[in-house]
């Protein structure tokens, strides 16, 4: 079973505007671990943000902010004030357990496409 | 300058070939991965090593190989491919595998299968 959903597989957003990218999650492990990441055309695979499932807050990373809602399950990555730099695709991804060795589960990815 | 390197970029192999990724990571890391990424499919987890012991084998074929000479260095070595195993194939590194630590990739290596 798909354990990391993102419904969105792609979409446009203008120069300067947020936008929200979804993730749905599925675990019945309390410890996790939810990772975002950016991947350009070039094909590398750049960490942007992550956040714990034992966490209090919201995880930021300058321009980007996670809105972790646990009993929803669900991790939307917001960008806020999108340079046409952000254009890639973004995939959610999920670390079960605190021995996992470093098994990351991702998701299907959003691409986003960001106009002048 | 990425702290993982991948070459080659690019790999076009017949069947019958065999073939090696490379992939070096310069950032004193303990642990390193082996992801394929195949279009339309989510990123999958092939190999894991931690301090140059395999520790998680991802269900893989045989006809993929791993080899970890020491902790900075990993390669994929490939023989007799289907044209199914075309895919970007990315490595990665962490500092500890056990931890949420975020994982370092490389740009992958783009490989063909004919």
């Amino acid at each position: 079973a798909q354990k990391i959903t993102q419904t969105q597989p792609g979409m446009f957003v203008q120069e300067k505007e947020a936008v929200t990218l979804d993730c749905t999650y599925d675990t019945s492990d309390p410890s996790y671990g939810l990772f975002w990441y950016k991947q350009p055309s070039s094909g590398e695979m750049i960490f942007l943000i992550y956040q714990g499932s034992y966490d209090q807050q919201n995880a930021t990373e300058g321009r980007y902010s996670l809105n972790f809602q646990k009993a929803r399950k669900s991790a939307n990555l917001v960008i806020s004030a999108s340079q046409l730099g952000d254009s890639a695709m973004y995939f959610c991804a999920m670390r079960e357990g605190a021995d996992s060795w470093g098994k990351l589960q991702f998701g299907a990815g959003t691409q986003v496409v960001v106009t002048p | 300058e990425t702290g993982v390197t991948q070459t080659p970029r690019h790999l076009v192999m017949g069947m019958t070939n065999k073939k090696s990724l490379k992939c070096e990571q310069h950032l004193g890391h303990n642990a390193m991965y082996w992801y394929k990424q195949s279009a339309k499919k989510p990123l999958e987890l092939m190999f894991v090593y931690s301090l140059e012991e395999r520790v998680e084998n991802n269900s893989v074929p045989s006809r993929f190989s791993p080899e970890c000479p020491n902790s900075s260095h990993l390669f994929l070595h490939l023989h007799t491919l289907q044209p199914e195993d075309s895919a970007l194939y990315l490595c990665a590194s962490s500092q500890d595998p056990r931890q949420n630590e975020k994982l370092f990739f490389g740009s992958g290596t783009q490989l063909s299968v004919l």
